[in-house]
Order: C-alpha cells, then structure tokens, then sequence
C-alpha cells in the first residue's frame, strides 16, 4: 500500500512565526498533492494543492513547496495566526483515478 | 455551495448491532467516499463508488459494506458493530475527471459498546 508520510504529529507555533508541515511520498507517478484543513467538529476542507509540474505555489499566507528529485513537499505558513489553528493532511493522487491517500495529519496551535 | 450531510452527528451503538451511515450530497457528483479518521492514522479509505450501484473497496474495507441506489446518496453499513469500529467516519464527494477536491461531511462519532 502506497504512503504518505507525514511529521511532524504535533506542532505549537508562536503568532506571527512560521509553521511548516513536512510530507514525503513514494509513487512517483502520483501528480496530485493537495493540502486539507480541518477545523474541530467539521471535516477537512481543501486548502492549496499543486502539481509536480512546479516547485512551489502560493496562495496568501500559504505556500507548498515541492522537491520532486527528493519525492518531498511541504506546507508553509507565513505569519501564523490564532485561527490557523487546526489539523492539517497532506495527501498525494493519481490522476488516472479519483482517489487520493491521505497523510496522517498534523495538530497546529498557533500560540498568542 | 457543495454541501455534504451525514445523518447523525453522534451515534452509540452496541457490539453485534447493524449500523447504517447516510450521506447525502447536492451537487450531482460522480464520486462518493467513506473514511474512517483515528488520532495518528490520518483518513484512512473505506469504500468508494463512482457511480450508481459501482462500489471498490478502499484500504479497510473489512467488516464494512456500502450501497449506493441514487446518485446523491452513499450509505456505510456496519453488518455487526464491534468496538476497535468506535471512530469518527467522514463522508466526502468529488466530481470525476481531472478535479479532485473532495467535499467532506461533518463527520459522524460512532461510539461501539
């Protein structure tokens, strides 16, 4: 079964510092990497994804970076806030299909 | 706005029991899941259904079956609940193609006793 690895499990983060969330995966013909927020009490919701076709994308605070050679990519968060709060998946997919493997998440707490 | 619903929030059952999920989706989407989500094992694929009455199992699909009669509704079913099924389950929906965000439902915490 293929994987994604996730780390790190937990990460408690100053306001305003910079969070960054780490995931390594082993098919390389996957070529979908999406990000997914869950607030407590709701289900995940997608947050930013990109394809191994670019090494970085940035959308406001949020910026994943994609190391193909390494089969490596990350979510960064500029300028942590309070309501970052949440636990993040990354997750890889293939787009012969539409299923994706989730990662095992990471719990954020951005402190005041 | 895609909105996902499941039919109950909270659910106790008691082992050897039936159980029965709903989750409905309103936007006419191809593509219907179940994860299960446990703290440290991430969502982990139940089932799947990509159309009507199509059904694949996912990574633990043991001791769960699904059936999908409309194409707005997937439904999970414990044949006989047993404790190590206590979990929070994740109903979520896709259009097919190239556009993979899923749309996640609330979730439901079924509590096995």
């Amino acid at each position: 079964q293929q994987q994604v690895k996730q780390s790190p499990q937990s990460l408690i983060v100053q306001k305003g510092g910079i969070s960054i969330i780490n995931c390594a995966y082993e098919n390389t013909a996957f070529d979908y990497f999406p990000w997914y927020q869950q607030f407590p009490g709701k289900g995940p919701a997608l947050l930013i994804a990109i394809r191994p076709d670019v090494s970085e994308k940035k959308e406001g605070r949020f910026t994943i970076s994609f190391n193909k050679s390494a089969k490596q990519f990350s979510l960064h968060i500029m300028d942590s806030q309070p309501g970052d709060s949440a636990t993040y998946f990354c997750a890889d997919g293939d787009s012969s299909a539409s299923k994706i493997i989730f990662g095992s998440g990471t719990r954020l707490s951005i402190r005041p | 706005d895609v909105k996902v619903t499941q039919s109950s929030r909270y659910l106790v059952k008691r082992t050897g029991e039936k159980v029965f999920l709903e989750c409905v989706q309103d936007m006419d989407h191809e593509n219907m899941f179940w994860y299960r989500q446990d703290p440290g094992l991430g969502l982990r694929l139940i089932y799947f259904s990509y159309d009507v009455k199509m059904k694949e199992k996912g990574d633990i699909p043991e001791g769960y079956s699904v059936s999908r009669e409309k194409k707005e509704r997937f439904s999970l079913i414990l044949e006989s609940a047993s404790t190590n099924q206590t979990s929070m389950y994740l109903c979520a929906s896709s259009s097919g193609g190239w556009s993979y965000e899923q749309y996640f439902g609330p979730g439901t915490r079924l509590t096995v006793t």
